[in-house]
Parts: C-alpha cells; structure tokens; sequence
C-alpha cells in the first residue's frame, strides 16, 4: 500500500468546518483513498472512503484531487466528540489488509 | 452498521499465564479477520491476517508460536496471547472483511485493553 502523509495534529473550532490533509502521491491507479477514526481507548472508525470522484455521506465529505495525490476530509459541522485520531490509508479493494500510519491529531476546541 | 464484538475489554493477568481475547461478527459473515496491536502514543501495527479454516498468515516479528490465532468459524476469531510477559501489555484490537460487498470496507472491535503484571 502506498504511504500517506498527513500533519501530526490539528484544532478546530467547535461548529466549524476540520479540514485535514493527506497527501498520497504515489498512489496506484487502482488505490482507494480510506478515511478511519480513533476515539481514545477504541476501536477505529470507518467514516468514507474513494476511488477518484468527491464522496458525501452523514459523517464526512472526501475531496480528491484530479491528479489524485492528495485529498481532504471534511467534517462540515465539528463538535466535541469529533476529538481523535484521524487515519488517511490507501487500499487496492481486495488487497484486504489496511496498514494504518501516524495520522492526524484533530482537537475540537469549544 | 456492521458490528464486530471483541471480548473482554480489559484484562489484567499474571506474567506466565495465557489470555484468550474474542473477536466476533455479529451480523456479518468474513472470512478474514485481522489483529492488530497498538502501544500508546503509537499508531495500529497488523499481527496477523486469520483466514477462516486455515492457518492464520504473521507479519514479520511476530511470534506464531506467541501469539495463537483460530479461525474456526466465519464469524469468530480468537487470539492467545500466551506465556503472557509485561511487555505484552498493550491494545489488542480486531477488525473483520465482510463476506459480501465487494471487500471494500473494514470494521473494527472495540479493542481488549491487556495489562500484565
């Protein structure tokens, strides 16, 4: 799986929109984009994951770029228990195995 | 949601002693099971891949003869961690691949908690 790097920590105001970044720009043509969270002390997440076009559901939006090395995870409307640690990981589906890597740190502040 | 159960949450046990930790699908059927292990501070490293009847596959550093994997049944697997150490103390966590939908998403447990003393 290709490596992804992503900032170590980030705030956000509570009410607004978290912005985290990944860059994946030796992503494969057949690698998914994923998205996991970890709430302390739990098990990860899954939120949304993407091939290549921009995907909504009730928890996030995904944007990717059109030359698919970096993508952005939005929370529009971040409270308190969106506090974790947030994992951007590329995936060819059916490769099965996710390998996680250091994440991002996202701290809602009130 | 997919639910996956992993059983206990927390254990404590004495140094020398084995642990079993359960990891279930509750509503799903998946022929492969992943186990994870995460110290603090630190991100998730796979152990082993556990494929239902046959042999779970380790990755590299990670004692097979340590760390006992079964998959008897598509919606269970087990972990025992045996001859327990304080070094194992750690965050054992599992996650299943569902049988159908195309192996695109993976869900995890809620992670066992090992303490040992």
């Amino acid at each position: 799986d290709a490596k992804t790097t992503q900032p170590p920590s980030m705030d956000c105001a509570e009410g607004r929109a978290a912005n985290l970044p990944c860059n994946h720009s030796t992503i494969s043509g057949n690698e998914y984009v994923y998205w996991y969270r970890q709430i302390h002390s739990q098990g990860p997440q899954y939120i949304i994951h993407g091939l290549k076009n921009n995907e909504t559901n009730e928890m996030a939006s995904l944007i990717i770029t059109e030359d698919r090395k970096s993508s952005t995870l939005i929370l529009p409307h971040a409270t308190l228990r969106d506090t974790a640690v947030y994992y951007c990981i590329v995936r060819v589906v059916g490769n099965e195995k996710l390998t996680f890597g250091t994440g991002t740190r996202l701290t809602i502040i009130p | 949601g997919a639910v996956v159960s992993q059983h206990p949450s927390r254990v404590i046990c004495k140094s020398g002693t084995s642990v079993k930790i359960e990891c279930r699908s509750l509503d799903f059927q998946a022929t492969t099971m992943f186990w994870y292990r995460q110290f603090p501070k630190q991100s998730l490293m796979l152990m082993a891949t556990s494929n239902e009847g046959s042999k779970a596959t380790y990755e590299q550093g990670v004692e097979k003869d340590k760390f006992l994997i079964n998959h008897a049944s598509l919606t269970l697997s087990t972990l025992t961690v045996t001859s327990a150490h304080p070094e194992d103390s750690s965050f054992y966590i599992c996650s299943a691949l569902p049988l159908t939908g195309g192996n695109e998403k993976l869900f995890f447990g809620s992670g066992t908690q090992l303490s040992v003393l």
